[in-house]
């Protein structure tokens, strides 16, 4: 079964403190997504990566960055944690030749910024 | 741009009632729509999608959704709901390069 694996289900981090989230999949898809879920805000993109070292900025970059070392892994960093960075993100990962939907999101990671 | 509407936060059902859960877009160009669900602590789900051809797109579980272009819009519907359906559904659609953009989203509770 495919799978969009996130490495943590739950992460409590302190103000100001550098936060790795980490998204690993083994389809062996090229593109990849961060996205954070709020409640009545939906799903909101933060980063993409279209390749291997490549990254775009989504619709709410600010205070994030990403890096896309190795196909299988995207990683989201947060540089220095805020509490309204406190959510549930989100990672999903597709073939590039499906640009039609054919997304596998993983389970999420809901972080509390403290 | 694209975006995407959900007209309903929360949409309370008795079990075995139908249920529809409505959803807008707006876009200058043809786009893809999707319905995703998300039971409680787990991860984003395809119910259906709409891509071209037959207006009507029937999914998983029994949902099904129609795309009505004149009013750009693409509600989902189910006949008859179970205690199972107790999820956030979430409207999406894409642009002309992939990304996902997605609705507010729905929580339906179903009772017995």
């Amino acid at each position: 079964d495919v799978k969009v694996t996130q490495s943590s289900r739950y992460l409590v981090k302190r103000t100001g403190e550098k936060v790795f989230l980490e998204c690993v999949q083994d389809m062996d898809h090229e593109n990849m997504f961060w996205y954070r879920q709020d409640p009545g805000l939906g799903l909101r993109l933060i980063y993409f990566s279209y390749d291997v070292k490549m990254k775009e900025k989504g619709d709410i970059p600010e205070g994030y960055s990403v890096s896309r070392e190795k196909k299988e892994r995207f990683s989201l960093i947060l540089e220095s944690a805020s509490t309204n960075q406190t959510s549930m993100y989100l990672c999903a990962s597709r073939h590039r030749d499906t640009p039609a939907g054919g997304y596998t999101f993983g389970s999420g990671t809901r972080l509390t910024v403290v | 741009a694209q975006s995407v509407t959900q007209l309903d936060s929360q949409v309370p059902v008795f079990e075995e009632a139908p249920v529809e859960l409505r959803c807008n877009y707006s876009s200058s160009v043809s786009v893809y729509l999707f319905w995703y669900v998300q039971y409680p602590n787990q991860g984003l789900q395809l119910l259906l999608k709409y891509l071209s051809g037959s207006t009507l797109v029937k999914g998983i579980n029994g949902f099904e959704a129609e795309f009505n272009k004149s009013q750009t819009s693409f509600h989902l519907r189910k006949p008859s709901v179970h205690i199972s359906d107790t999820a956030e559904y979430f409207c999406a659609s894409t642009d002309s390069w992939g990304k996902l953009q997605f609705g507010a989203g729905t929580q339906v509770v179903v009772t017995p």
